[in-house]
Parts: structure tokens; C-alpha cells; sequence
């Protein structure tokens, strides 16, 4: 089985850039697509990105994601910030055994 | 455009079974496999269980094993969550997703509690 570990929260200027991690505990991060998902208070999550760096229509293009073999670990950036970006963001990918499962979240504040 | 609409939660006792429908629109139903995942409250989010195209499959997480089944109507293009069994831990808010994970439901919120 494997997990996938993201930073609690975060927290950034607008107008700045900022990176969310999501590392994969065994397996590589490469074998299996990477989905990342905002999530606004009382809201139902949406999809950011899709198969690791592909942005679903209508996802502004400062959102971006990749992956990091190196590190087994896959980022969502946000870049120039605005206050609409505040929520809770949350990674997900599959294997064979332990099937989907989701990074814990981590809560980004812009101030 | 997409559109998926829970419905079927509410307050139901410990050990008591619920019915979960997720009404689909929009695209090809019957082509595409669906998910459900839940989120307890102030929590994450928790995938449930996914069902195939044609209902040939299904795979469930390890804490609602054996106690819900996940089905299809694709003539009524519909996905359903037959949850027996509830425990206080199954309280959450139920989504449920398409297989490309691109398109989510509102969700509808199951509390178990006495």
C-alpha cells in the first residue's frame, strides 16, 4: 500500500508563486497519474489538474503541475496568487493494490 | 454540460442501511466507470468505491467492505451506494465522480447517529 504526503498548509502573498508537494511513500510517482483537486469551503472539490500536468478547460494556466522522479513526488504551482485561490487543495493517484487514494489535503492562505 | 446530482442522505441510526443515488447528464453514461468518495467532517477526502462501465467490476475501500455495494442503471443513467450496516465513522459528505476524475456531484450528506 502507499500514501501520499502533502504539507498541512501553506501560505503566500498574492501576486506570488507557490508550490504544494505531494510525495508518494512507495511505487514511483511515475507509474500512475497524478490528479490534484481545489477545494472551497462548503464546496464540492474540482479538478485543477489532471494526468499529472494537463489542465481540465477553464483552469486558469497559473495552475500547473509535474512530477519528480527524483524525489517520488509530484507539485501543484500557483502562480501570480489571488485570494480566490484560498482552499484546501488535495493530491490523488492509483496502484494496482492499494487502488485510488488521496494526499491529507493542505490548506493554502493568501494574505 | 456535465452534471451529476446526489441524492438519498440523511440521519440514519447506527446499523441501519441508507441508499445513495448520483443522477448523471451530459455525457455517455454507460461509457465511462464512477466513483464514489466521501469526506467526514473537517476531514479529507476518502475514495469509497468504483464501479465499471458496464458493472462488470467493482473494487471497494477496506473500511466499507462488505457492508456497500456499489451498482448501475444505465438505462436510467444512474450510479447507486447500498450502505449497510452504518457506523458512526461512515458519517460524511458522499461525492460522487467520473472515471476521469474530471467532473464531481455537489455530494449528500450521510449522518449516522442514535
Amino acid at each position: 500500500n502507499f500514501m501520499l504526503t502533502q504539507p498541512h498548509s501553506v501560505s503566500e502573498s498574492p501576486g506570488k508563486t507557490v508550490t504544494i508537494s505531494c510525495t508518494r511513500s512507495s511505487g514511483s510517482i511515475a507509474s500512475n497519474y497524478v490528479q490534484w483537486y481545489q477545494q472551497r469551503p462548503g464546496s464540492a472539490p474540482t479538478t485543477v489538474i489532471y494526468e499529472d500536468n494537463q489542465r481540465p478547460s477553464g483552469v486558469p494556466d497559473r495552475f500547473s503541475g509535474s512530477i519528480d522522479s527524483s524525489s517520488n513526488s509530484a507539485s501543484l504551482t500557483i502562480s501570480g496568487l489571488k485570494t480566490e485561490d484560498e482552499a484546501d487543495y488535495y493530491c490523488q493517484s492509483y496502484d494496482s493494490s492499494t487502488l485510488w487514494v488521496f494526499g491529507g489535503g493542505t490548506k493554502l492562505t493568501v494574505l | 454540460q456535465v452534471q451529476l446530482v446526489e441524492s438519498g442522505g440523511g440521519v440514519v441510526q447506527p446499523g441501519r442501511s441508507l441508499r445513495l443515488s448520483c443522477a448523471a447528464s451530459g455525457f455517455t453514461f454507460s461509457s465511462y466507470g464512477m466513483h464514489w468518495v466521501r469526506q467526514a467532517p473537517g476531514k479529507g477526502l476518502e475514495w469509497v468505491a468504483v464501479i465499471w462501465y458496464d458493472g462488470s467490476n467493482k473494487y471497494y475501500a477496506d473500511s466499507v467492505k462488505g457492508r456497500f455495494t456499489i451498482s448501475r442503471d444505465n438505462s436510467k443513467n444512474t450510479l447507486y451506494l447500498q450502505m449497510n450496516s452504518l457506523r458512526a465513522e461512515d458519517t460524511a459528505v458522499y461525492y460522487c465522480s467520473v472515471e476521469s476524475w474530471l467532473h464531481w456531484g455537489q455530494g449528500t450528506l450521510v449522518t449516522v447517529s442514535s
